[in-house]
C-alpha cells in the first residue's frame, strides 16, 4: 500500500528565512505526490503535484517540491518564507483512485 | 469556473441522530471523494464516486454511507451520530489527477 510520513509535526521559521517541509513516501510503481495547505477554517489547496517528469516541480504561492528517488522524499521548499505562510500543510501520495495524506505539519512563519 | 461547493457549512447534532451532508462538483468533473478531517486521525478517505458508482470505500463503519446524481452532485450520509463522528468532512472533485477541494462541512456531535 502507498503511503507518505511527514517526521515533523511542527516547523518553526523565521520571516525571510528558507523553508523545508519534510516528506517521504513508500510506493509501488511509480508514485504521484502531492502537498497541499490549509488554512484556518478552510478546506485543502492545491500547491503541487509531481507525476513525471524533472525533479523540480514548482508550484503555487512560490513553493516548489524535489523528488529524490533514491532517498525517497518529496520536501516541501520556499526560499524566502512570509507570515501569510504559516498554515497546515500535508503531503499526500495516490494510491488507485484516492489519496493517501500524511499527517500533517504545522508551519509557523517568525516575523 | 465555479469551484466545489458543499453544504451546509456547519451542522449540530445530537448523539443517534442521522445527517445528510451534500457536495456540488466542479462543472464536468465526474469523480467525486470524500474524506473526514479529526485532530486525531488527520484525513482519512471515506469513500470515492465515479458516474454514479463507488468505486472505493475507507475503513469506516456501514453507518457512513454515500451516493452520486445523475448530475455528479454527492451525498454523504452518517446514521446513528457518535461523538466520534465530530469533525471537518471534505469533499473533493477530480481530473487530470489532481483534486479540488471544498470548504468542508463542520459537524458537531453533541
Amino acid at each position: 500500500a502507498q503511503s507518505v510520513a511527514q517526521p515533523e509535526d511542527q516547523v518553526n521559521v523565521a520571516e525571510g528565512n528558507p523553508l523545508t517541509v519534510k516528506c517521504t513516501y513508500s510506493v509501488s510503481g511509480n508514485p504521484y505526490l502531492f502537498w497541499y495547505v490549509q488554512y484556518p477554517n478552510r478546506g485543502l489547496q492545491f500547491l503541487l503535484k509531481y507525476i513525471t517528469g524533472d525533479n523540480l516541480v514548482k508550484g503555487s504561492y512560490g513553493f516548489e517540491a524535489e523528488f529524490n528517488k533514491s532517498q525517497t522524499s518529496f520536501h516541501l521548499k520556499k526560499p524566502s518564507a512570509l507570515v501569510s505562510d504559516s498554515a497546515l500543510y500535508f503531503c499526500a501520495v495516490r494510491d488507485g483512485d484516492k489519496i493517501i495524506f500524511g499527517k500533517g505539519t504545522r508551519l509557523h512563519i517568525l516575523p | 469556473k465555479a469551484g466545489v461547493t458543499q453544504t451546509p457549512r456547519y451542522l449540530i447534532k445530537t448523539r443517534g441522530q442521522q445527517v445528510t451532508l451534500s457536495c456540488s462538483p466542479i462543472s464536468g468533473h465526474r469523480s467525486v471523494s470524500w474524506y473526514q478531517q479529526t485532530p486525531g486521525q488527520g484525513l482519512q478517505f471515506l469513500f470515492e464516486y465515479f458516474s454514479e458508482t463507488q468505486r472505493n470505500k475507507g475503513n469506516f463503519p456501514g453507518r457512513f454511507s454515500g451516493r452520486q446524481f445523475s448530475n455528479s452532485r454527492s451525498e454523504m450520509n452518517v446514521s446513528t451520530l457518535e461523538l466520534g463522528d465530530s469533525a471537518l468532512y471534505l469533499c473533493a472533485s477530480s481530473a487530470f489527477n489532481e483534486q479540488f477541494f471544498g470548504p468542508g462541512t463542520r459537524l458537531t456531535v453533541l
